[in-house]
Parts: C-alpha cells; structure tokens; sequence
C-alpha cells in the first residue's frame, strides 16, 4: 500500500521529442505527489509538485498529469535537451509531511 | 546561498566497524531528514527531525542505527556493528517547515561502503 510504481525503468528520446514517465500508487491518502530530478552523483532535486486536486501542472517544458480515479500521475517533459537526461523519481507522501515514497526511478536519456 | 552540507562523501569501513555520517541543513531550516538510497533504487525515508527531536524514526531498520540533532541544526547518523548490507547513499535533506508544500533540499550524500 505504501508503493509507488515507476515506469518505464529507462527511456530513450530524440533531443527535442517529448519524455513521458508514468507511476501508479495504492494509497488514497497520499496528498503530495513529487517529481526529483537526480544527477549522477547528486542529490535528488525538486522539479515539479502537485496535489491532488488539480489535474495538471506546468512549469516550463515540465507538466505533470494527475488522474485522481486511475491513482495516476506522469511527467512529461517537452523539447527534450539533452541536458535532461539524469535519473527521474516520482514520490508520494500524506497528511502534508515529506516524508516521502519514492518510485524506483527513471533513467532517461536524450540523443543529441 | 550554501545547501545541504554532508561529510565525508565516502566512507569506506570494514564489516563491524561503527560509522558516523554528518549533515549540516540550510541555514533557518527547522525540518530534517536521512534517507538511503541503494543502488539503482529510489530513496528510502530513515528519519525526520523537527527542531532537535526525532518526529519519525520508522524508518531505521533496527537498533544498530541512531541519528541526533541536538541543537536543532547539525545532525549525525550513527551506525554500529555495520554490516555488508548497509552500503548505500545515505542522503540528508532539510526544509524550511517540515510540512505542506515545504520543499525538501537534498545534499549530495555520502557514500558508505562496508567491506
């Protein structure tokens, strides 16, 4: 109950494509759904964030999609740079705390 | 501004030994965290402190971990009689509230590795 489900395990863009990462969760609870941008030898960065009830957040060329009854959320990132490939971890956490649930991550790279 | 400070950024120790990992948080950040993250695997949440005591240990794995924040800043994560087991990124993090939309900062880590 306390998972988060990542997917795809790694993925491949052309630069300028768009890079969709999916997660999947059990517990309705979780009111605070993270994505972390993680570099090697880095620690994980906030990228985007977003609370159930909204269906969609963008900054940038970063959008999370939130599908509250599926218990779905993506990050899609637009125009995909190259400078964009890192590691992606989707996370969840309840009751306003940060104490979070990751995904098992996203290894995404973009070809030049 | 300087972030989330963590030393050293690798430890090696040998099986039994016992290890401390230090994290400094940004300045004025009352919320703190460790979290492990294994190879290949996303973070794994230990600990979080609120000013000086601990809110939530579920976290650790058993008794041979313990970390402190005994003024409400530095934090230490103690770890005795390590075993093989134990090799990980141990991540700390900080933010400003600890609560709602309070962005979590992340250090860079330190890398323990028991041989």
């Amino acid at each position: 109950q306390q998972q988060v489900k990542q997917s795809p395990q790694s993925l491949i863009v052309q630069k300028g494509g768009i890079s969709i990462i999916n997660c999947a969760y059990e517990n309705t609870a979780f009111d605070y759904f993270p994505w972390y941008q993680q570099f090697p030898g880095k620690g994980p960065a906030l990228l985007i964030a977003i609370r159930p009830d909204v269906s969609e957040k963008k900054e940038g060329r970063f959008t999370i999609s939130f599908n509250k009854s599926a218990k779905q959320f993506s990050l899609h990132i637009m125009d995909s740079q190259p400078g964009d490939s890192a590691t992606y971890f989707c996370a969840a956490s309840w009751q306003g705390a940060q104490k979070l649930v990751f995904g098992q991550g996203t290894r995404l790279t973009i070809n030049p | 501004g300087a972030g989330v400070s963590q030393t050293p950024s690798n430890k090696v120790t040998e099986k039994g030994k016992y290890v401390e990992l230090r994290c400094d948080p940004i300045s004025g950040h009352t919320a703190l965290y460790w979290y492990r993250q294994s190879l290949g695997q996303g973070p794994e949440f230990l600990i979080y402190f609120q000013g000086t005591g601990a809110a939530d240990d579920s976290g650790l794995p058993n008794d041979r971990f313990f970390a402190v924040r005994p003024e409400g800043s530095v934090s230490t994560l103690k770890i005795q009689r390590t075993e093989r087991g134990d090799s990980a990124v141990y991540l700390c993090a900080s933010s400003l509230m600890g609560t709602g939309d309070s962005p979590l900062h992340f250090g860079n880590g330190t890398r323990l590795t028991v041989t």
